[in-house]
């Protein structure tokens, strides 16, 4: 099993509408989950931590499972703005402390349609 | 205030040549990681530094690639020599303590003929 998996997509989406994907993790240690965003040839941006208690900013909520193990990440009221690839990314920490070992997903590619 | 800087933006080169990728961390950041980026694989992380020092350098394709730190302001990835299938975006990020918030350059495009 991949440690970090997501679907690639794409999603197509009407703009205005909600859009979820999901995202699951096979190290049941992991301490802690993200989600960047990159657009077209550009390098990941942070879009969110995600909290265990879950937590929004804006249009965006992230929520995470342990207990199956994955995160989601909700975009509601979709913009054209809001195309790019959702990469999820989990910190699987094998020893203590420090930045290490953090692992990206491939990406999930959304595409806002007018 | 100014983002990791990678360069070059776009490298072309001949298989069998070296090639040099340059990046310049974030200010007082004191992590520092080399990614590279292909469809097939997704992001996957190469080598990084702490404090300028090499902590785990286990995604370093082969024997190829190498990476130094000399100081905390700059770094540089090599490959030598270089073939058609190192061909990818080269990310350099870096990172403050233990937040794991790592912030990226743009990227170095590299196609190897």
């Amino acid at each position: 099993r991949k440690e970090v998996e997501q679907d690639p997509g794409p999603f197509n989406v009407p703009e205005g509408a909600t859009v979820a994907f999901n995202c699951t993790y096979s190290n049941s240690a992991s301490q802690s989950f993200f989600w960047y965003r990159q657009d077209c040839r550009k390098e990941p941006k942070l879009l969110m931590s995600v909290y265990s208690s879950g937590n929004e900013d804006g249009r965006f909520t992230a929520q995470l499972n342990r207990a199956s193990q994955y995160i989601s990440l909700l975009i509601r009221d979709s913009k054209l703005s809001d195309s790019a690839t959702y990469l999820c990314v989990v910190n699987n920490k094998y020893s203590g402390g420090g930045a290490d070992g953090l692992t990206f997903g491939k990406g999930t590619h959304l595409i806002i349609q007018p | 205030d100014a983002g990791v800087i990678q360069s070059p933006r776009h490298e072309v080169t001949e298989m069998g040549q070296e090639v040099t990728l340059r990046c310049k961390p974030i200010s007082g950041h004191d992590y520092l990681f080399w990614y590279r980026q292909t469809m097939m694989r997704g992001l996957e992380l190469l080598i990084y530094f702490n404090n300028n020092v090499p902590i785990d350098d286990s995604g370093m394709p082969e024997d190829r690639f190498s990476a130094k730190m000399p100081n905390a302001s700059f770094s540089t990835l090599k490959i030598q020599p270089s073939e058609p299938r190192d061909s990818a975006v080269y990310f350099c990020a870096s990172s403050f303590g233990k937040k794991n918030i790592q912030y990226f350059g743009a990227g170095t495009r590299l196609s190897v003929l």
